[in-house]
Parts: structure tokens; C-alpha cells; sequence
């Protein structure tokens, strides 16, 4: 079982649709993470919570809008998507330095 | 800056036999280095670390060892099972929030 939860699972949205990715996390841990995955690929670094501050913005387009409400929570906010940006979108966290713990995704489908 | 550079696959084997997956690395500093696993529909999960020169990182039978002579990190496992079957990451982590990836090596095991 993963400790970082994310919901959902699977989503499909219409490129007018607005939409939200949630990750929620009880590990105490005060850094984190989304990540976008394409097929085949690593993930890639979008945005970087610290201490419920942005603390990195990877030059993401402002379609995609981060928010951590609490050390707990982190939110992606989807607006205006295009095909492209249909993915494996992952939540991860950790604490300093120590290793990524990471959820188990949502699999984004634009229509 | 700072890359991963793992070897190419996919990789494929009989059930019990030997897997090496290569990985080298460039980083400026004292990089951590970590091998993370990928199943099938699942988020990233950390394999193994090694945070200092020497150090071996072991889990699961998977090995690795941090070689800064040769700048490698290469993951061994002696019997393969199929439940192996997955993507590898190799990983490094030189400060801060960004950990830099391979591009991932797929493994098939055949029963």
C-alpha cells in the first residue's frame, strides 16, 4: 500500500473542462511534489511544495495551477488542457533529502 | 548539470537468471544515488539508495554499489523472478528538491 493517496485514479476531461488532481499524505513529511509522466519516459518536475510554499515552478503553463492547503494536502488545479498534456500526473513527498515517496497516480485523458 | 545516463532496453530474461542494469552519473558535489521501480498502473517506489562513496544500497536481492572512481551505480540481482518485471529507474540527488532520472530501463522476465 502506498502512503501518499491520490485521487482519482483515472480521469478524462474535454478541453474546456475544469478539473482538480488531489494528494493527500500523513507521513509528516514538509516537501511536495507533482510530477507529470509520459509513456515510456521519467517523470518530470512540475512544482515543488516546501513548507506550503512554492518553492519551484518548473516553467509550467498556467493551465496547471498548484495548491497546498495544508502540510497535508497539494491540489493541481486543470484548466484548458490540451491533447498533449494527457499523462501520468504523480504526487510524491519528502522529508529533507530522503528518498521520494510517491502515490500512485492519475491517469489524465483530453479529449 | 547533472544527468543519469542508464543502459537501454528493454532487457529480457529467463526466470533465475543473472540482471545487471547499468547506470552512470555526472554531478558536480556529493550526489545520493537511488534505483526506484515502476510496476505496471503503479507510481514510482524506491528500490534501493546509497548516499556516500562505497556504500551499497540492497533490498528485495537487488544490490547496487556507489563507485565514484568510475562515477556507476550499476543494480545486480542473481535470480530474477517474474515478478521483477518492471521499469527501473537509476536516480541522483546532488541538494535541494530536484532529483535527476535516467531514462528508465524496462525488464521482462519470462517464466
Amino acid at each position: 500500500d502506498t502512503e501518499v493517496t491520490q485521487t482519482p485514479k483515472h480521469l478524462v476531461m474535454g478541453m474546456t473542462n475544469k478539473k482538480s488532481l488531489k494528494c493527500e499524505q500523513h507521513m509528516g513529511h514538509r516537501a511536495m511534489y507533482w510530477y507529470k509522466q509520459k509513456a515510456k519516459k521519467p517523470p518530470e518536475l512540475m512544482f515543488v511544495y516546501s513548507y506550503e510554499k512554492l518553492s519551484i515552478n518548473e516553467s509550467v503553463p498556467s493551465r496547471f495551477s498548484p495548491e497546498c492547503p495544508n502540510s497535508s494536502l497539494l491540489n493541481l488545479h486543470l484548466h484548458a488542457l490540451q491533447p498533449e498534456d494527457s499523462a501520468l500526473y504523480l504526487c510524491a513527498s519528502s522529508q529533507g533529502l530522503s528518498p521520494l515517496h510517491f502515490g500512485n497516480g492519475t491517469r489524465l485523458t483530453v479529449t | 548539470g547533472d544527468s543519469v545516463t542508464q543502459m537501454e532496453g528493454p532487457v529480457t530474461l529467463s526466470e533465475e537468471a543473472f540482471l545487471t542494469i547499468n547506470c552512470t552519473y555526472t554531478a558536480t558535489g556529493y550526489p545520493s544515488l537511488f534505483w526506484y521501480v515502476q510496476y505496471p498502473g503503479e507510481g514510482l517506489q524506491l528500490l534501493l539508495k546509497a548516499t556516500k562513496a562505497d556504500d551499497k544500497g540492497s533490498n528485495k536481492g537487488f544490490e547496487a554499489t556507489y563507485r565514484k572512481e568510475t562515477t556507476s551505480f550499476h543494480l545486480e540481482k542473481g535470480s530474477v523472478q517474474v515478478s521483477d518485471s518492471a521499469v527501473y529507474f537509476c536516480a541522483l540527488v546532488t541538494g535541494g528538491f530536484k532529483t535527476i532520472f535516467g531514462a528508465g530501463t524496462r525488464l521482462f522476465v519470462k517464466a
